[in-house]
């Protein structure tokens, strides 16, 4: 079964650094998202994209973070200047042509600041 | 703002009962999804529902969405050890097209063997 790909699983980063977590979602799907969860608490949405552009994001997205599809295959989540209440799992998920009736989640990356 | 509200939180029961998870809000949403989560798992999508009064089966899980489209249940019939995980529901709060998921806050189910 088509699976969105998530790397690395679990990063560490010193606080003030940028990191780069990576998604390859799945591959005939069009609308493809950002989502994080702080430990013990609810899934929020970061980002949608769609057609090369964000479609809508959260407050949450400020201009710490940004998003990419460079290839036509990976997409990308950077956050320039960590800070330790961005310590989260991130979930990439992705959507086919019918949007919010039929998303797949990736397994998460662990992100901790330290 | 668009709220969800899952109901209990935490639920522990024996093996062979059945047991009914709520999903509420005040605010109307075109489609409802249901989601297990395990830990350090992403979530894995088990329904999504359309329709209001729309009832689906998946074998001992039925899934319903009110009838104005504002509330949502998960009824497991006879639970077993395996259904045990985090269960979340999620509208989809686009404006725009843009299909974000807004989601509750989860209920957890242990089943004893």
């Amino acid at each position: 079964e088509p699976e969105v790909t998530q790397t690395p699983s679990h990063q560490v980063t010193q606080m003030g650094q940028e990191v780069i977590l990576r998604c390859v979602p799945i591959s005939n799907h069009l609308y493809f998202y950002w989502y994080r969860q702080i430990l013990g608490q609810k899934v929020e949405f970061l980002v949608s994209f769609y057609n090369n552009e964000i479609s809508e994001k959260s407050e949450i997205f400020d201009d710490q973070f940004s998003v990419e599809r460079p290839d036509g295959s990976n997409f990308t989540l950077k956050i320039r200047s960590t800070k330790l209440e961005d310590s989260a799992m991130y979930f990439c998920a992705s959507s086919d042509a019918q949007g919010a009736y039929y998303y797949t989640f990736g397994s998460g990356t662990r992100l901790t600041v330290v | 703002t668009q709220l969800l509200e899952q109901s209990p939180q935490f639920l522990s029961i024996q093996e062979g009962e059945n047991l009914t998870v709520y999903c509420n809000s005040s605010s109307v949403f075109s489609s409802l999804q249901w989601y297990r989560q395990e830990p350090g798992e992403g979530p894995v999508l088990l329904v999504t529902v359309v329709t209001g009064g729309e009832v689906k089966k998946l074998k001992r899980l039925t899934f319903q969405f009110g009838d104005a489209r504002k509330d949502s249940s998960l009824h497991i019939t006879a639970a077993q050890p395996g259904d045990t995980g985090l269960y979340l529901c999620a509208g989809d709060g686009s404006k725009d097209s843009s299909y974000k998921l807004i989601f509750g806050s989860g209920t957890r189910l242990l089943v004893r063997p």
